[in-house]
């Protein structure tokens, strides 16, 4: 079966400090991976996604992640933290992947706290 | 539309009391998923639909637990009979292809 583990349910940095939020992936098939962000009360929003193509992946608000399929990670980084970046992330797996209607399967989240 | 609608944003029921809550997906998705949000972060998958057809029903308690999607109309997730162990936000989302889910506001429901 597959799953997502993200290590460490809370992470704090200063501001322009690095952020580095790990997640890692279970999968017998090749997997899409997905990381979001939800702001309190809010719904998720899509950051950034794996979908098989370059293993680095941009996206938004200056976030990337990479695709090491040896480590099984598709750990989120961000050069500089900024405070508005203080939220929830969650990382998820679709497996089929390519294949539309199927569940996501989240990581139980990481709660990011960026001081000033 | 452009964003996934849902309503109402907040839904209070006493215990035994129906629910119904509703989703619009962004127009042209063909997709449309139910997740429960508990205890603020763990996410479970409950139904998909593709179209007005269920594409994936098995995180969906059978018991009190119903949802459809018919054309011309917001999708619905009814819950039958609620219990305190429902109280969670529940969100929608749709998609249309390489399973890229977009994500409505949610209604948190909370039962007394």
């Amino acid at each position: 079966a597959q799953s997502v583990t993200q290590l460490g349910s809370h992470v704090s940095v200063s501001e322009g400090a690095l952020v580095l939020l790990r997640c890692n992936y279970s999968s017998s098939v090749p997997p899409y991976l997905f990381w979001y962000v939800q702001y309190p009360n809010q719904g998720l929003q899509l950051l950034l996604k794996y979908t098989s193509a370059a293993t680095l992946v941009k996206g938004i608000n200056g976030f990337e992640a990479e695709f090491k399929k040896s480590e099984t990670s598709f750990h989120l980084t961000k050069p500089s933290a900024h405070m508005s970046d203080a939220a929830e992330y969650f990382c998820a797996v679709s497996v089929p992947a390519n294949q539309a209607g199927t569940a996501l399967i989240f990581g139980k989240g990481t709660t990011l706290s960026v001081s000033s | 539309g452009e964003e996934v609608a849902q309503t109402p944003k907040h839904l209070v029921r006493g215990e035994g009391q129906k629910a119904k809550l509703y989703c619009a997906p962004i127009k042209g998705h063909s997709y449309v998923f139910w997740y429960q949000q508990v205890l603020k972060n763990e996410f479970k998958f409950l139904i998909s639909f593709q179209n007005e057809n269920v594409f994936d029903e098995t995180g969906m308690p059978k018991e009190r637990f119903s949802a459809k999607c018919l054309p011309n109309s917001p999708c619905s997730l009814e819950i039958q009979a609620t219990k305190l162990e429902d109280s969670a936000v529940y969100f929608c989302a749709s998609s249309q292809n390489r399973n890229e889910q977009y994500f409505g506001p949610g209604t948190r429901l909370t039962v007394t």
